[in-house]
């Protein structure tokens, strides 16, 4: 039973670039969030996908974007790289009609220089 | 808006012995799930245990059982028989049940517990 996959683990970006993050879900889940946690914090939510859409969103501005792909898979994309989007990007699966919980990947380190 | 906080920033207990995190988190809604999730330095996050607002029942999951005091709204993990694979960074975090297909977690600042040998 594979779990959350992300890629890839580190990432180096110059301020202005664009990034894309990708996540597959753990099997047999059909909603993808994605989270941002700084150092030394909690993660923050950024938004969530189910059936190809964007269903919820956290605190995060335009240029951070996402998509959702058939398979359930999931991209986030940040455009205009700032220093202050270095953290850890974390994204998480669940079952729309199943338990509560959601199950982590191992995240994605992104250092903005 | 529903916020969620862990007041002690690290702890510390020896090996074999019982440690207990708090949490505290506040919120107007009456239904709702609290979580405690472990971040072990490989950074993946584990789910440690569940809790619904709506069972009076502490859970438990083998050494971890929480403290649940809803009119408190206090959530206290304790770990018994403490282990060094227990070293991690622990969250606390809340979900509504309310807010379309998947509520969205809201985490504490997390606790750095060590385990002395």
């Amino acid at each position: 039973d594979a779990g959350v996959t992300q890629s890839p683990t580190h990432l180096i970006k110059t301020r202005g670039q664009q990034v894309t993050l990708r996540c597959s879900p753990k099997s047999g889940h059909d909603t993808v969030s994605w989270y941002q946690q700084a150092l030394g914090q909690g993660p923050q939510f950024i938004f969530q996908y189910y059936e190809e859409e964007e269903r919820q969103r956290g605190n995060f501005p335009d240029r951070f974007s996402g998509h959702q792909f058939p398979n359930y898979s999931s991209e986030l994309n940040v455009n205009a790289l700032l220093l202050g989007d270095s953290a850890l990007y974390l994204c998480a699966s669940s079952l729309v009609l199943g338990l509560p919980e959601q199950y982590f990947g191992p995240g994605t380190r992104l250092t903005v220089t | 808006a529903q916020t969620v906080t862990q007041s002690q920033p690290e702890m510390s207990v020896q090996e074999a012995e019982t440690v207990t995190l708090s949490c505290t988190y506040d919120t107007s809604e009456s239904d709702y799930y609290l979580f405690w999730y472990k971040q072990p330095p490989s950074r993946q996050m584990i789910l440690v245990i569940r809790q619904e607002a709506y069972k009076q029942q502490n859970a438990t999951e083998n050494r971890f059982s929480v403290n649940f005091q809803k009119a408190a709204k206090s959530f206290s993990l304790k770990i018994s028989d403490s282990q060094l694979g227990d070293a991690a960074m622990y969250f606390c975090a809340y979900r509504s049940v309310r807010g379309g297909s998947q509520g969205n977690l809201i985490f504490g600042k997390g606790t750095k517990l060590s385990v002395k040998p």
